[in-house]
């Protein structure tokens, strides 16, 4: 089975610009959550997506958004982006289990703004 | 407000040593902790834990749970330096999100 794939990998962009971000969560996952990583705020949950809805959002500003198409891909947008959104965007793929839930990230996307 | 904290930070020993990370939290509606391990990538699954006092074990490391007293421990022995990495706690408290410590950056020195 394929694991999490999340595209660009790396991405430069400048402060102002907009990005999009691309995430395929491993067959059969439903859910795909996204994690904001940072060396000062550690990982930070952004939100998560069920079945094209938005279940569950973090303490992001708004310029933080997202979607999830019907075939479980997902994306994220971060608009009018600033200096301090550069980190590592990871992907999240949840696999249910009775007794709980189990994240299976993907490689993230490493994004610079300057 | 929910909280997961780990110690310590940043530990350093060598090779052969078994090392104990902690991992305590405040949530709540628990559901289950989980243990990742992050190197240079993306943070890979080591274990989940839902219920006290079960160990669960894969190689040479093992975790245990104490839904009572709020931590957990991660303990790797006879360790080696593949196992330099940084080691992260997240809590599960129901709501698909996950509530991640600092970690815990180890250091194997040969």
């Amino acid at each position: 089975k394929a694991g999490v794939t999340q595209t660009p990998r790396y991405l430069i962009k400048t402060r102002g610009q907009q990005v999009t971000l691309s995430c395929s969560p491993i067959s059969g996952h439903r859910s795909v959550s996204w994690y904001q990583q940072t060396p000062g705020q550690g990982l930070q949950f952004l939100f998560e997506y069920f079945s094209e809805t938005q279940r569950n959002k973090g303490n992001f500003p708004g310029r933080f958004s997202g979607r999830q198409f019907s075939n479980s891909r997902s994306e994220m947008n971060v608009s009018t982006l600033e200096l301090g959104d550069s980190a590592l965007y990871l992907c999240a793929s949840t696999m249910r289990q009775p007794v709980g839930e189990t994240q299976y990230f993907g490689p993230g996307t490493r994004l610079l703004v300057l | 407000e929910d909280k997961v904290v780990q110690s310590p930070l940043s530990l350093v020993v060598h090779e052969g040593d078994t090392v104990t990370l902690n991992c305590s939290y405040e949530v709540t509606n628990f559901r289950s902790l989980l243990w990742y391990k992050q190197e240079k990538k993306a943070p890979t699954f080591l274990f989940m834990l839902t219920s006290s006092g079960i160990e669960k074990k894969s190689g040479r490391l093992s975790s245990i749970l104490d839904k009572k007293e709020l931590f957990s421990i991660l303990n790797i022995t006879a360790t080696q330096t593949g196992d330099s990495a940084v080691y992260l706690c997240a809590v599960n408290w129901g709501a698909q999100k996950l509530v991640f410590g600092q970690g815990t950056r180890l250091t194997i020195n040969p």
